[in-house]
């Protein structure tokens, strides 16, 4: 089996700071996806990429940058931390004409001084 | 766009009863999307629990079942007798093009107590 590992674990920023949250599969998927989850409202996709060096946007991309330059990685950059913003980030994968099963990564939550 | 809507909040069930968390969708394209039900249990990460892409089929995993139903857009988690085990937050979700991901719930947390 593979695995999602997304670092780091915990992330504090100061306001107005450009952070990158990275996240590594080993399963040799194509398709990886970055999603935001806040208390209170479930998971919303940021940004996708089906393939290396390819960039989707997804609902929320506002504010994030991401990079594919590997098959084997995406990151994903806040642009500017807001003043309190608290949210987990979470990456996942999926092979093509699987039914979009997605493996998750454990996370990676962020606070913002 | 697409919507999922599930049970809210927290849910709390004694050992050895039955559970349901109830799930309608709302999908924008004319064909039928695929329905998934994920868990994650404390301090683990997100995981497929079941999925089902043909209507009126029924998927089932470690004792859960949900139904596909297409005319009630439904498909509602079921458990006939919940362990301890089964406490986490369970999401519902949906997907119609197998590049953009899913579409999640708001997630339903399950405590289970003895």
């Amino acid at each position: 089996g593979g695995i999602i590992t997304q670092t780091p674990k915990f992330l504090i920023g100061q306001e107005g700071q450009k952070l990158t949250l990275k996240c590594q599969q080993n399963f040799n998927h194509d398709t990886m996806y970055w999603y935001r989850q806040d208390s209170g409202k479930g998971l919303r996709l940021i940004y996708y990429s089906i393939t290396e060096n390819d960039l989707q946007k997804g609902d929320l991309s506002e504010g994030y940058d991401a990079s594919r330059e590997k098959k084997s990685s995406f990151s994903l950059t806040v642009t500017s931390a807001q003043k309190n913003e608290m949210a987990v980030f979470l990456c996942a994968s999926s092979i093509p004409f699987s039914q979009n099963t997605l493996y998750f990564g454990a996370g990676t939550r962020l606070s913002v001084l | 766009g697409d919507s999922v809507t599930q049970t809210e909040g927290q849910v709390t069930v004694s050992e050895s009863k039955s559970l349901i968390i109830n799930c309608t969708y709302s999908a924008t394209s004319i064909g039928y999307p695929n329905l998934f039900w994920y868990v994650r249990y404390p301090g683990e990460g997100l995981q497929l629990l079941l999925k089902v892409i043909t209507a009126g089929q029924k998927g089932s995993s470690r004792g859960f079942e949900a139904t596909y139903n297409k005319e009630a857009t439904s498909f509602h988690l079921q458990k006939a007798s919940v362990q301890e085990s089964d406490s986490a937050v369970y999401y519902c979700a949906l997907s119609e093009n197998y590049a953009q991901g899913l579409t999640f719930g708001l997630g339903t947390r399950v405590s289970v107590f003895p």
